[in-house]
């Protein structure tokens, strides 16, 4: 299967400030990423539509100026997480969609950031 | 609205036991998509299985067999002769069609414990 990837693994930041994540698609382009967010012994909520030359679409609830995403790329798109808060602290997955022949465009999910903001 | 539903949050069984997590849907579309993916500790979600709303046909594969009923909306997911590796956190999604394979609604998630 095609290959995602996420870059930092983990990071560590102090109260105030910004924090870039990384999702690369490896071996296919992606008009389209997904962010979603996960706190402990919690679901993956999806936080944001991430397009490719346009505009990300972001869920109800999230704040578009706190978490500026970025697809400058076919194969890249990036979250930063803008004066970080302990709040913000949680796990960041990436997933990018690629484009089938057939009807269905299957997801492929990064290995996960790991933000903890002190 | 589109909703997924893990009623069992947590579920600890020994090593060998047969084990099934509950997977509960609700969607107004007629074509849409189920899926079920393991969590490890790692965090890396690691996918299972992908199903259609027009196949209804069980799914086997070694020791997972997934049981797909439209008539109470269930797509629930079954380890027979559970391991230790298995433990994990599972969770069941919904994809509706006219998203194209895009946005995944999950399920709160299944904490399973496989104890030796």
């Amino acid at each position: 299967g095609a290959v995602v990837s996420q870059h930092p693994s983990w990071v560590i930041c102090k109260s105030g400030t910004s924090v870039k994540i990384e999702c690369r698609s490896l071996d296919f382009q992606a008009t389209t990423m997904f962010w979603y967010r996960q706190f402990p012994k919690q679901s993956l909520m999806l936080m944001a539509t991430s397009n490719e030359g346009s505009k990300a679409t972001y869920e109800q609830g999230v704040e578009k100026d706190k978490f500026l995403i970025n697809h400058a790329s076919l194969t890249l798109s990036t979250l930063t997480v803008t004066s970080a808060h302990p709040e913000d602290s949680s796990f960041y997955i990436c997933s990018a969609l690629s484009r089938g022949q057939g009807r269905y465009n299957e997801q492929f999910f990064g290995p996960g950031t790991r933000l903890t903001v002190l | 609205a589109q909703k997924v539903t893990q009623a069992q949050t947590e579920i600890s069984v020994v090593e060998k036991e047969d084990v099934t997590l509950d997977c509960v849907y609700e969607t107004r579309d007629t074509t849409y998509y189920l899926f079920w993916y393991k969590q490890p500790p790692s965090g890396e979600l690691v996918f299972l299985i992908r199903r259609n709303s027009f196949d209804e046909q069980n799914e086997i594969s070694g020791r997972y067999s997934w049981n797909f009923q439209k008539s109470t909306s269930s797509f629930n997911f079954t380890i027979t002769a559970s391991q230790v590796v298995d433990s994990a956190v599972y969770f069941c999604a919904l994809s509706e069609a006219n998203n194209q394979g895009g946005k995944l609604i999950f399920g709160q998630g299944t904490e399973l414990s496989v104890k030796p």
